[in-house]
């Protein structure tokens, strides 16, 4: 069945410093992947996808991403994080089929210290 | 434009009653989806509608949970019998177009925070 799984629950980085959040996901096929990020009381907003080619993907506020078939991951990066970036961040993969359906990891919570 | 819109944004009830979240889609998109996300959960599909057929329901939890798209634009989720368990957020999303539509980047609305008491 596919699953994605986000180790990290609860991360704390310093306003300026990188970060890395993690994501490992089971698909049989070529997996869809997509982050996402919620703020409080905001809805999800798409930061970037995956479907083929180039493994690094580019997204909006400055992140990035990249597919690792043989770890079966997605690690969302960002070379200097910004307070505003504190939220909710979720790693999904699109469900089997053309039903579009999306299978969410548990999410990471991040808090930025000034 | 206008994005995903849900109301009420916020529902208590009583557990036994009978409940409707309404869900407006972005204008044209043929896709609709609606998911539930627990508290410090990540967000569980529920049902996608392509059009006005549900395409896939396999996330309904049980027969107490009905959704409906009559004309392809509004949606609204329908939960008989509320029990305490059911208290989350309700998001909904849209997409451009079906078919292969595990390609489409789906907008979520604000979600309907709702509470059974």
């Amino acid at each position: 069945a596919q699953s994605v799984t986000q180790p990290d629950i609860h991360i704390t980085v310093s306003e300026g410093a990188s970060l890395e959040l993690r994501c490992n996901y089971s698909y049989g096929a070529t997996p869809y992947l997509f982050w996402y990020v919620q703020s409080p009381g905001q809805g999800l907003q798409l930061l970037l996808k995956y479907f083929s080619g180039d493994t690094l993907v580019q997204g909006i506020k400055g992140f990035e991403a990249e597919f690792k078939r043989s770890q079966s991951s997605f690690n969302l990066r960002k070379p200097s994080v910004h307070w505003s970036d504190a939220a909710e961040y979720f790693c999904a993969v699109g469900g089997s089929g053309n039903t579009g359906k999306l299978i969410f990891g548990q999410g990471t919570t991040l808090q930025v210290k000034p | 434009g206008a994005g995903v819109s849900q109301t009420p944004s916020n529902k208590v009830t009583e557990k036994g009653k009978y409940v409707e979240l309404r869900c407006d889609p972005i204008s044209g998109h043929t896709a609709l989806y609606w998911y539930r996300q627990s508290l410090g959960q990540g967000p569980e599909f529920l049902i996608y509608f392509q059009g006005t057929g549900a395409a896939d329901d396999s996330g309904l939890p049980n027969d107490r949970f009905f959704a409906v798209r009559p004309e392809g634009s509004v949606s609204t989720l329908k939960i008989q019998r509320t029990e305490r368990g059911d208290s989350a957020v309700y998001l909904c999303a849209s997409s451009r177009q079906g078919g292969n539509s595990r390609r489409e980047t789906q907008y979520f609305g604000p979600g309907t925070r709702l509470l059974v008491l």
